[in-house]
């Protein structure tokens, strides 16, 4: 069975740093692309990034909303994808999903909180 | 960017009557290998988002039979022929042809009137 757990969530301040991770089970990890998205309390699903399986060079995409604020990585021998959240903003207040695979976004964790204030 | 606009945004249905939600792309979403990712979730109040129709009109494991989707280029359709109570909750489409970014619906809230 596909499993996606988030966790890392939490209370931050304006401008400081998180760390989210996905850990991933039930199928082969480093197979697959795997996605963030974000729902902010009460709005809509919005695409953070994603990070491509090494097999395609491991390589990111981001929303303009995070660009160059926010890194995804993954580490395949222990089935964890990161999202690294520098800077941050009190609107990225929202709860994070990651999901497997860009094309398909078939299986989602069950999210984990995000609050940004002071 | 491909914008996915959603209508109605809001939805009260009946039990036991149908429902239908449109999707509209902003641009074609057929890709270059000939497929068309648009895809749509339902998020039932408290959950994470689930999906239930992948690539127009692919059923996922488990979604009832009253769920179809149909549609193509940038005209797509969510059908629900008779709506139950286990239904309410929002419904998104998503595209995942063109990105980044990859971009999702506004959503739609089925209620139960």
């Amino acid at each position: 069975e596909v499993q996606l757990v988030e966790s890392g969530g939490g209370l931050v301040q304006p401008g400081r740093s998180l760390r989210l991770s996905c850990t991933a089970s039930g199928f082969t990890f480093g197979d697959y692309a795997m996605n963030w998205v974000r729902q902010a309390p009460g709005k809509g699903l919005e695409w953070v990034g994603f990070i491509r399986s090494k097999t395609y060079g491991g390589t990111t995409e981001y929303a303009a909303s995070v660009q160059g604020r926010f890194t995804i990585s993954r580490d395949d021998s222990k089935s964890i994808a990161y999202l690294q959240m520098n800077s941050l903003k009190t609107e990225d207040t929202a709860v994070y999903y990651c999901s497997r695979d860009p094309h398909y976004f078939d299986f989602w964790g069950q999210g984990t909180l995000v609050t940004v204030s002071s | 960017d491909v914008v996915m606009t959603q209508s109605p945004l809001s939805l009260p249905v009946t039990l036991g009557q149908p429902a239908s939600i449109s999707c509209r792309s902003s641009q074609s979403l057929v890709h270059s290998s000939g497929n068309t990712y648009l895809h749509w979730f339902q998020q039932r109040p408290g959950q994470s988002p689930r999906r239930l129709i992948y690539r127009v009109s692919n059923r996922d494991s488990g979604v009832p039979d009253r769920f179809s989707g149909s549609g193509s280029g940038t005209d797509f359709t969510l059908k629900i022929s008779r709506v139950e109570a286990e239904d309410v909750g929002v419904y998104y489409c998503m595209q995942g042809t063109q990105w980044p970014p990859i971009t999702f619906g506004q959503g739609t809230r089925l209620e139960i009137k």
